[in-house]
């Protein structure tokens, strides 16, 4: 079983459109993440949640709006995209809030968007 | 705000020798490091992690040091092999507990 799984796999939209990116982990956590890895490999914190309650918002354009039905769950719409939106957008959990001290982070495959 | 640097050549090695990676951070010393390793087309695998108060960590091949004064982490990997080409990401504390700040890592690539 895939410990974090995301989908889809790859993303190929239009300037203008909105989408959205799944994110599902089997692990029990409490605690989930949106990474945006950009070309320059840089892998930046986007959102975290936990239980269902955001914690970190890092300055990210509100065109970006994450959504956790359940801790189980962390999906991210993208309205209005952009060429620079263009990335790889991992999805991570971890099992506690203070994963880093005490403990990993798990991340998911990865969803590749490009923006055309 | 926090920063942390990593090779952004790659390192090229034979197998069978020691491939040892570099982590420099910036600013505050952060109460931990974490080191991962990321595939192509792949999300990052945690390998280590090493507290402040800590010096060395072992896991198998792998060996992590931690040096508060120089502001630096290295990574060994010992009796390197291909199957370890890959990039390695090193990962600090954020300004907060559970926020981690990544390098851009370093691409190692191991010669038969």
């Amino acid at each position: 079983d895939t410990a974090v799984s995301q989908t889809p796999k790859y993303l190929v939209t239009q300037m203008g459109n909105d989408k959205s990116i799944k994110c599902e982990q089997n692990l029990g956590h409490d605690t989930m993440y949106w990474y945006k890895q950009d070309s320059k490999k840089f892998l930046k914190i986007m959102f975290s949640y936990n239980n269902k309650e955001l914690i970190i918002n890092e300055t990210v354009p509100n065109r970006f709006s994450p959504k956790s039905p359940d801790k189980a769950h962390l999906n991210l719409h993208i309205n209005s995209l952009e060429l620079g939106d263009s990335a790889v957008y991992f999805c991570a959990s971890s099992q506690d809030l203070t994963g880093g001290l005490f403990n990993e982070q798990f991340f998911g495959p990865g969803t590749r968007l490009t923006v055309l | 705000s926090q920063k942390i640097e990593q090779n952004s050549e790659a390192l090229n090695i034979q197998e069978g020798k020691t491939a040892t990676l570099t982590c420099n951070y910036t600013n505050y010393s952060p109460a931990y490091l974490q080191w991962y390793r990321q595939d192509p087309g792949r999300g990052p695998v945690f390998l280590l992690l090493i507290r402040e108060n800590e010096k060395e960590k072992r896991k198998e091949r792998l060996k992590v040091t931690f040096d508060t004064t120089l502001k630096q982490s290295l990574f060994h990997i010992t009796a390197s092999q291909p199957a370890d080409s890959a990039t390695y990401l090193c990962a600090q504390q954020g300004d907060s507990s559970y926020k981690l700040i990544f390098g851009s890592g370093t691409r190692l690539l191991v010669r038969p």
